[in-house]
């Protein structure tokens, strides 16, 4: 199957800063992506969907300010998480859509961010 | 509204002892299901799908799982459980719509006792 990285794994900051985070599909193209928030012992929740060369299309009651989205290139998006609070803490997973001949989501191995 | 369900928060199960992770959806159309789990701190391994053609569909690490559309369910099973199979268990649908989004399940952790 098609494999999809996440930058870094984990990650701690202090409040207010700002904290960038990158998937990237290693192996194929990815026209579409996802973003997802994960709580602990909860399910995932889609935060947003990014589109290459496009602006992302956000999930009712995401933040786009506070949370942007780039996909500038058909292997790479980036999450920024901007002035970063203690309850931005969380997981974060990215997925890529792999197309035909696949049909399916390949997932990043997730991101976890402690903001202090 | 699209929906899909996973009745059990948790499974407890005895090691070498067949087990059964429920998944139920309302969805319409055709839409293609999906089994995943999830180690703690990781993300999604992908387990099976089923798109189209034979109900029964057999996956990754001797998990399988039967596609009943009469009951809209996607139920996850595997004939003898190991302890390592101890992790959470997502059902995610992709209608068929074009948009390529996932409906999850509320997640079943798994629990298999030696």
């Amino acid at each position: 199957g098609a494999v999809v990285s996440q930058h870094p794994s984990r990650v701690i900051c202090k409040s207010g800063t700002s904290v960038k985070i990158e998937c990237r599909s290693l192996d194929f193209q990815a026209t579409t992506m996802f973003w997802y928030r994960q709580f602990p012992k909860q399910s995932l929740m889609l935060m947003a969907t990014s589109n290459e060369g496009s602006k992302a299309t956000y999930e009712q009651g995401v933040e786009k300010d506070k949370f942007l989205i780039n996909h500038a290139s058909l292997t790479l998006s980036t999450l920024t998480v901007t002035s970063a609070h203690p309850e931005d803490s969380s997981f974060y997973i990215c997925s890529a859509w792999g197309g035909a001949p696949y049909n399916e989501q390949f997932f990043g191995p997730g991101t976890r961010l402690t903001v202090l | 509204a699209q929906s899909v369900a996973q009745p059990e928060d948790q499974v407890n199960v005895a090691e070498g002892n067949p087990l059964t992770v429920k998944c139920t959806y309302s969805v319409s159309g055709n839409p293609y299901l999906f089994w995943y789990v999830q180690y703690p701190n990781r993300g999604l391994q992908f387990l099976l799908k089923y798109i189209t053609g034979d109900n029964l569909v057999k996956g990754s690490y001797g998990f399988e799982a039967e596609f009943n559309k009469s009951q809209t369910s996607f139920h996850l099973k595997k004939p003898s459980a190991l302890v390592s199979d101890s992790a959470l268990y997502f059902c995610a649908v992709s209608p068929t719509s074009g948009t390529y989004k996932y409906i999850f399940g509320t997640g079943t952790r798994l629990k298999v006792l030696a």
